[in-house]
This record gives structure tokens, C-alpha cells and sequence, in this order.
């Protein structure tokens, strides 16, 4: 079974610029996270969609979205991109219902540079 | 408040040797998950064990142990006679019971550097 699959790996953007990151869950997984990754702070929740409904968001302004596809696939998409946006970003899905008692199964990651 | 610390942040041992990763949490939920993840070079979070709050049993995996205690909170993982292909950072996180939506609290990770 394929794991989990991100598209793009790479990207390097410019600061004020927007960027749309996708994520291709584990067939039949209908949960999928997204969580970024910095030197500072560390792996941070961003949003968890299932059924192509948000059920949870993190503490991350509102330049930062999502959204989920009937298919499971998501997206999620950062608007006038900062310096600090520069992280790696990861996709998780988890089976059926998703929730806490699941295990999340974490993509590559998109790797984001902002200049 | 939920919380995860790792407090090692960096880690180094010689190949052979054994190494325990220690992991703290809070929480005020009853009902909560453990995991962890090890992070290789590549950058994909890969999952090792998931543990629930009612089952204070210590696993074995092969060179892999994990000791759950919930009297100190903690979650500790120990890799016996560690090989250079265990280094990686290890993620320790919670994932609490009234969290519908699968929000993962991870500790700032312990980064392994196994020596030949």
C-alpha cells in the first residue's frame, strides 16, 4: 500500500507570495493533519480535516488554510508568505474516523523556503 | 496544559551501546495517547508506538523497548545494542481523548547520533 504523499518537495518562494501544498493520504484513510516543522519551534498542528470538514485548527493565523477533497486529498494553501513561514510542512492521515486514538502516518514533507 | 519535553536534546553513544530516551508529559485528560516517531535524515516522521493511557504494560520490539509510567508521566524509550542506522531524531507526543480532530502534541525531539 502506498504511504502517504506530498507534492511539491522543494519550493522557494518570495516573500507576499501565496503557496499551495498537497497531500495524497493512505488509501482508505479519511483523516488527514498538517503540521510544520521549524529549528525554533519545533513540529506545530496546523488543521485536521475529515470528511472534507475542519475539525481542528492550531494556534496559526488566518493566512494559513485548507481544505479537504471528496477523495481524501488535501490542500492546504499560505497566503502573503513571511520569512517565517520557511519550515518543513507535513502531511499525516490516519484510518476511518481519525481522532486522538489513531495513528497518524506522516508524509515526506514540502520543504518551503521563503526569500 | 498539555505538554511533551524531551529534555535530552542531543544524544551521542558509541555503536553497541545502550541508550534510553526520556519523555515527559502533562495532561489533565484521563484518557490520552503516547507515541513515538523517529525522524531519519529524509525528514519523514515514521511511526514506532502508539500507547493508551490505560495500558501501562512496557513493550519490546525487537532492540526497541518503550516503560510507561504513569506515576511519573512518563514514556521512556530504550534501544539496546544501538547501530549506526538508529540515528535520527525521536519524537515523543500526546494525543489527548477529547481532541476530536487528532491534534499531536510533540515534544522538541532528542536527536541520536549513533558512532561506529
Amino acid at each position: 500500500k502506498a504511504g502517504v504523499t506530498q507534492t511539491p518537495r522543494y519550493l522557494i518562494k518570495t516573500r507576499g507570495q501565496q503557496v499551495t501544498l498537497s497531500c495524497s493520504p493512505i488509501s482508505g484513510h479519511r483523516s488527514v493533519s498538517w503540521y510544520q516543522q521549524t529549528p525554533g519551534q519545533g513540529l506545530q498542528f496546523l488543521f485536521e480535516y475529515f470528511s472534507e470538514t475542519q475539525r481542528n485548527k492550531g494556534n496559526f493565523p488566518g493566512r494559513f488554510s485548507g481544505r479537504q477533497f471528496s477523495n481524501s486529498r488535501s490542500e492546504m494553501n499560505v497566503s502573503t508568505l513571511e520569512l517565517g513561514d520557511s519550515a518543513l510542512y507535513l502531511c499525516a492521515s490516519s484510518f476511518a474516523q481519525g481522532g486522538s486514538q489513531e495513528t497518524q502516518y506522516f508524509g515526506p514533507g514540502t520543504r518551503l523556503l521563503v526569500l | 496544559a498539555q505538554k511533551v519535553t524531551q529534555a535530552q536534546t542531543e544524544i551521542s553513544v558509541v555503536e553497541k551501546e545502550d541508550v534510553t530516551l526520556d519523555c515527559v508529559y502533562e495532561t489533565r485528560d484521563t484518557t490520552y495517547y503516547l507515541f513515538w516517531y523517529k525522524q531519519p535524515p529524509s525528514g519523514e516522521l515514521v511511526f514506532l508506538i502508539r500507547r493508551n493511557s490505560f495500558d501501562e504494560q512496557n513493550e519490546i520490539s525487537g532492540r526497541y523497548s518503550w516503560n510507561f509510567q504513569k506515576s511519573t508521566s512518563s514514556f521512556n524509550f530504550t534501544i539496546t545494542a544501538s547501530q549506526v542506522v538508529d540515528s535520527a531524531v525521536y519524537f515523543c507526543a500526546l494525543s489527548e481523548a477529547w481532541n476530536q480532530g487528532g491534534k499531536l502534541i510533540f515534544g522538541q525531539g532528542t536527536e541520536l547520533s549513533v558512532k561506529p
